[in-house]
């Protein structure tokens, strides 16, 4: 059964450096999502993607992240200068169709900013 | 935007006995509601899901009830077993458009043998 598959399942970095969180969606799937989870609170809503450009943002995600797709398989978060409170699992996530509803989790990278 | 919020954080119950998850929302708009559940150290996976033109919804020991009047929606698991201890996160979205599922805070959830 396919799978949405995420790197590196843990990374530990310094403050204010690039991080850099990999995702692989399911290859016929057309909606794609950044989500995060800081311990023990809600899972936040970050960012879609849809038709190679963002289609949604949060408040959250400011200057500091971006997304890409840069070879129709990978769908990376990129977060320019790490700060202690970006510490959290990221899952992403991919949807077939829009009118499905089931999304897709991969089994989420767990950033600590040290 | 819309706010999901999840009770309880915690649920502990005895194997055998009836879990209870509510969730309530704020978007009247809202017409898609799924559950989620995460295993220890495992992804998220759907496991049952209600759409705004039903009230009810069973699969075997799982149902979802949706007052949409109210807006709440709950989650029933009968007859518990351990391997049902999990993080279960409800979630409300609008299906069409920019479709962005709002989450719960999640439930964890123990089922003790």
């Amino acid at each position: 059964e396919p799978e949405v598959t995420q790197t590196p399942s843990h990374q530990v970095t310094q403050m204010g450096q690039e991080v850099i969180l990999r995702c692989v969606p399911i290859s016929n799937h057309l909606y794609f999502y950044w989500y995060r989870q800081i311990l023990g609170q809600k899972v936040e809503f970050l960012v879609s993607f849809y038709n190679n450009e963002i289609s949604e943002k949060s408040e959250i995600f400011d200057d500091q992240f971006s997304v890409e797709r840069p070879d129709g398989s990978n769908f990376t978060l990129k977060i320019r200068s790490t700060k202690l409170e970006d510490s959290a699992m990221y899952f992403c996530a991919s949807m077939s169709g829009q009118n499905t509803g089931e999304l897709f989790f991969g089994e989420g990278s767990r950033l600590t900013v040290l | 935007g819309e706010n999901v919020e999840q009770h309880p954080s915690t649920l502990s119950v005895q194997e055998g006995d009836s879990a209870v998850i509510k969730c309530t929302y704020s978007d009247s708009a809202s017409n898609y509601f799924p559950w989620y559940k995460q295993e220890l150290g495992k992804r998220p996976q759907l496991i049952i899901d209600i759409r705004s033109n039903v009230g009810e919804k069973k699969d075997q020991r799982i149902a979802v009830t949706l007052n949409k009047t109210a807006k709440h929606f709950s989650l029933h698991i009968t007859e518990t077993q351990p391997e049902d201890s999990a993080v279960y996160f409800c979630a409300a979205s609008i299906t069409g458009g920019s479709y962005i599922p709002t989450f719960g805070r999640g439930t964890s959830l123990i089922v003790h043998p």
